[in-house]
Order: C-alpha cells, then sequence, then structure tokens
C-alpha cells in the first residue's frame, strides 16, 4: 500500500521556471508535511514543510501549498536554477508521535540552464 | 551546526555475514530511525526507536534486523546474516523530542552508508 503517491517521476525545467511536484496521501491522521531535497551520494535534507492549519508556507523561492479537503500538496521551485538539479521528496508523518515518515516515490529534477 | 553521522560511509560484505552500521544521532535528540534506499528507488521506513526500544517497524524489519544503543551517543543497525537484496543505502535519522523547540518533527538525516552484498 502506497501511502503518498508522488508525481511526475522525472522532470526537467529551463533556468527561470517554475517546477511543480505533486503529492497526495491518503491517512488522515497525518499532520505533518515535510519535502526533502537529495543531491546523489547525500542523506535526503529537509527543504521546507507545512502542517494542515495552513494552506500556504512560502521560503524564499519554495512553496508548499496544501490542499486538505482534497489530500493533496505540491512543492513549487520559482525561478529555478541548475543548483536547484536533484531528487526532491515529499513525505508525511504524524508529528505528535514519534512515527515514521511515509516518503512519495521521489522526483528527479533536472534545470538546464 | 549539529548533525547525524554515519560510519562507514561503504561496507561491503559477503552474502551471510553480519553487519553493523553505526550512527551517532544529534545529541539531544531522543527519536532515532533506520531508512533504506535501495539503488533509484524511495527511501523505505525501517524502524523507529524511543526510550531505549523499538517504538514501530516496518514488514521488512524481520529477525534479521536488530537496533541497539549501546551506549549515550551511538545507534547501530545489525543485520544478522546479509542477503543480496540488503544490498542498498541505509540512512540514520534523528528527531527531538516533538514538543521542544523549534521543529514540529524533523528528522535529521545522516549522509548514509553504503552496503554492498556480494
Amino acid at each position: 500500500q502506497q501511502q503518498v503517491k508522488q508525481s511526475p517521476q522525472s522532470l526537467i525545467v529551463q533556468k527561470g521556471g517554475i517546477s511543480i511536484i505533486n503529492c497526495a496521501y491518503e491517512n488522515t491522521a497525518f499532520d505533518y508535511f515535510p519535502w526533502y531535497q537529495q543531491f546523489p551520494g547525500k542523506g535526503p535534507a529537509l527543504l521546507i514543510a507545512i502542517r494542515p492549519d495552513v494552506s500556504e508556507k512560502k521560503e524564499g523561492r519554495f512553496t508548499i501549498s496544501f490542499n486538505k479537503s482534497a489530500k493533496q500538496f505540491s512543492l513549487h521551485i520559482m525561478d529555478s536554477q541548475p543548483g536547484d538539479s536533484a531528487t526532491y521528496f515529499c513525505a508525511a508523518s504524524p508529528s505528535n508521535t514519534g512515527n515514521q515518515f511515509y516518503f512519495g516515490t521521489g522526483t528527479s529534477l533536472t534545470v538546464i540552464p | 551546526e549539529p548533525e547525524v553521522t554515519q560510519t562507514p560511509s561503504h561496507q561491503v560484505t559477503q552474502m551471510g555475514q553480519e553487519v553493523i552500521l553505526r550512527c551517532v544521532p544529534i545529541s539531544n535528540h531522543l527519536y532515532f530511525y533506520w531508512y533504506r534506499q535501495i539503488l533509484g528507488q524511495k527511501v523505505e521506513f525501517l524502524v523507529s526507536f524511543y526510550n531505549n526500544e523499538i517504538s514501530e517497524k516496518s514488514e521488512i524489519f524481520d529477525d534479521q534486523f536488530s537496533v541497539e544503543r549501546p551506549d549515550g551517543s551511538n545507534f547501530t543497525l545489525k543485520i544478522r546474516s546479509t542477503k543480496l537484496e540488503d544490498s542498498a543505502m541505509y540512512f540514520c535519522a534523528s528527531k527531538s523530542f516533538p514538543f521542544g523547540q523549534g521543529s514540529w518533527g524533523e528528522q535529521f538525516f545522516g549522509p548514509g552508508t553504503r552496503l554492498t552484498v556480494l
């Protein structure tokens, strides 16, 4: 059973463009939704996270949009740069316990100069 | 900035051998995790550990796996008899108490240990 579904699997964007990655979840107990960025040979690193009490969170060029009724959330990368080329994982977790993260399948982003 | 460290960075072993992967979580963190990532696939949860006991484990974490916090700083994952399909990158992560200062529940990941089973 796939708890978190992520799309697309890969994405190619021109420098300066907007990258959009989408995730959907089923478990209504999830209340913490982080996005992790992973470069080759490195561990995942937290990029930005959101709780469902807000519909949007912005940090610099990165924005999470959250739709609680649809159980969907997305990552928008504005003014995409070649240095953003990495694999992005969405995840979900019930944050009031020590429970596991359920990761999406990942999106490989390539930003072309 | 505090970080999670893992050793070794790469471990090569023969099928059937025991391996121990080591992690040093961030010092004031109380929740510890192991995840694995088979090449090109998603990160998968193995086990979480809190208050010196396993709090949750996945179906991947069978009797061949065990975890231990032998002292106040290390957190280890042992695979008793490795199989070819255990070849993966293994990530350790840690998290502060959820109602502590700052984060809502961020898990900090180490750089990983690449395990190759021949």
